[in-house]
C-alpha cells in the first residue's frame, strides 16, 4: 500500500512563527503536492513538485514556500504564520502520468492564534 | 475558467436506498475525472476514475460513476447505501493536455446515510 505520512495531525502556532509541515511518501513517486482544505472551498493547490529541488506554484502560493531535497520528502513552510492560514493541510503524491490517481496523507489541522 | 461544481452541499439518504452525488465540470478538451472520499479527520481516499472507454466506471466499496460527455457530468452512484458510506465526497478533474499536474477539486458533498 502507498503510504503518505504527515508529521503532525494537529498543530497550534502563534502569529508570526515560522511553521514547517513535513510529508513523506514511500512509493518513489515523482510528484508531490500540498493542498489546503477549507469548508465550502474544496481543496486548493498551494505548491507542487515534480522532481527533487523542482517546484511550481499552485493556485494560492502566497505566504507559503516549499522544499524538496529528497524524493520522498516534501515540506511546506509558512514563513510567518497568520490567522488566515488556519486550515487543514493535505499532502499528496502520485506517479508520473496524467491519468494516475493521487494518494493523500491524513492531514494536518493547523491553528494559528 | 476551468472548474468543477458539486451542486449539493449535503445529500441525505436512507440506508438501503440508492444514492447519487452529482458533479459537473467545465474544462477544455477531454478531461480525466476522479472521485475521492474523506472520512472524519482523515485524508482523501481514491474511489474511482474515468480515463477513456466505457462511460460507467466501477470503483471501491461498491461505488460507480457515469461519465456523460454531452452534459459534462460525472455523477457518483451506489445501488444500496450503507451508514458507513457517510462521509465527504470530492469530485476532481484533470484537464487533458498541458499542465496535467493540476487537479481541480469541487467543494465537496457531505453524504449522510440514515439507518
Amino acid at each position: 500500500d502507498v503510504k503518505v505520512t504527515q508529521s503532525s495531525r494537529y498543530l497550534v502556532k502563534r502569529t508570526g512563527e515560522k511553521v514547517f509541515l513535513e510529508c513523506v511518501q514511500d512509493m518513489d513517486h515523482e510528484n508531490m503536492f500540498w493542498y489546503r482544505q477549507d469548508p465550502g472551498l474544496g481543496l486548493r493547490l498551494i505548491y507542487f513538485s515534480y522532481d527533487v529541488k523542482m517546484k511550481e506554484k499552485g493556485d494560492i502560493p502566497e505566504g507559503y514556500s516549499v522544499s524538496r531535497e529528497k524524493k520522498e520528502r516534501f515540506s511546506l513552510i509558512l514563513e510567518s504564520a497568520s490567522t488566515n492560514q488556519t486550515s487543514m493541510y493535505l499532502c499528496a503524491s502520485r506517479e508520473q502520468g496524467p491519468n494516475t490517481e493521487a494518494f493523500f496523507g491524513q492531514g494536518t489541522r493547523l491553528t494559528v492564534v | 475558467a476551468q472548474s468543477v461544481a458539486q451542486p449539493e452541499d449535503q445529500v441525505n439518504v436512507a440506508e438501503g436506498n440508492p444514492l447519487t452525488v452529482k458533479c459537473t465540470y467545465s474544462v477544455s478538451g477531454n478531461p480525466y475525472l476522479f472521485w475521492y472520499v474523506q472520512y472524519p479527520n482523515r485524508g482523501l481516499q481514491f474511489l474511482l476514475k474515468y480515463i477513456t472507454g466505457d462511460n460507467l466506471v466501477k470503483g471501491s466499496y461498491g461505488f460507480e460513476a457515469e461519465f456523460n460527455k454531452s452534459q459534462t457530468s460525472f455523477h457518483l452512484k451506489k445501488p444500496s447505501a450503507l451508514v458507513s458510506d457517510s462521509a465527504l465526497y470530492f469530485c476532481a478533474v484533470r484537464p487533458f493536455g498541458g499542465g496535467y499536474n493540476k487537479l481541480i477539486f469541487g467543494a465537496g458533498t457531505r453524504l449522510a446515510v440514515h439507518p
